[in-house]
């Protein structure tokens, strides 16, 4: 079963505009960490923000921040201001913790292609 | 530059020949990651390290995979028999895994390797 989905294939934002970009993940798991991270066409995955399941405030890393609702199984990433520099391959990513509480290793969505436009 | 080194960045190579792919972590990052992206999909996990230990490998690491950390610190991930379906960039991560750590794992750039 898909353990982290992400419905966007393509998102479109104007410059300075807000936009957020969508995940949801399964896990039976009570411990687990979610991340986003940035991969331009440089191919490197650049690391934006972490929320811990056990964490009770949403994630901020300043424009970046994690609407975090675990009831729903929903960790959107929501960037503010958009900038031409943001346009990139975003994707969610999942690490569950073992029953031993250490961590295990990523598995990451099909990712959102975003656009930033003029 | 203290970031996750790896090299080559590209590498072209006929099917049928071997390929080296080495991984230099962040200075004291205890596990190293090795993942596997091919177009328009997310990295794929195909093992992971604690210091030198090989905790974890996928079943996308077939018997022409091979990675090594012999002292625990960079790692090589080696490739023998190339095939067309090999094509994809090779992304090496490293995280500081502990009581006091955080939870960022960081990649590197990535290495790229086309099979023609």
């Amino acid at each position: 079963a898909q353990k982290i989905t992400q419905t966007q294939p393509g998102m479109f934002v104007q410059e300075k505009e807000a936009v957020t970009l969508d995940c949801t993940y399964d896990t039976s798991d009570p411990s687990y960490g979610l991340f986003w991270y940035k991969q331009p066409s440089s191919g490197e995955m650049i690391f934006l923000i972490y929320q811990g399941s056990y964490d009770q405030q949403n994630a901020t890393e300043g424009r970046y921040s994690l609407n975090f609702q675990k009831a729903r199984k929903s960790a959107n990433l929501v960037i503010s201001a958009s900038q031409l520099g943001d346009s990139a391959m975003y994707f969610c990513a999942m690490r569950e913790d073992t029953v031993t509480g250490t961590a295990s290793k990523l598995t990451f969505g099909t990712g959102t292609r975003l656009q930033v436009m003029l | 530059d203290t970031g996750v080194s790896q090299n080559p960045r590209h590498k072209i190579t006929k099917r049928g020949q071997n390929v080296t792919f080495r991984c230099d972590p962040i200075s004291e990052h205890n596990r190293l990651y090795w993942y596997r992206q091919t177009l328009g999909q997310g990295p794929e996990f195909l093992t992971y390290f604690q210091n030198e230990a090989q905790l974890e490998k996928s079943r996308l690491l077939s018997d022409r995979f091979s990675a090594e950390r012999p002292k625990g610190s960079f790692s090589t991930l080696e490739i023998q028999r190339t095939e067309q379906g090999d094509s994809a960039m090779y992304l090496c991560a490293s995280s500081l895994i502990g009581l006091h750590s955080g939870n960022t794992i960081y990649f590197g750039e990535g290495s790229w390797l086309t099979v023609v």
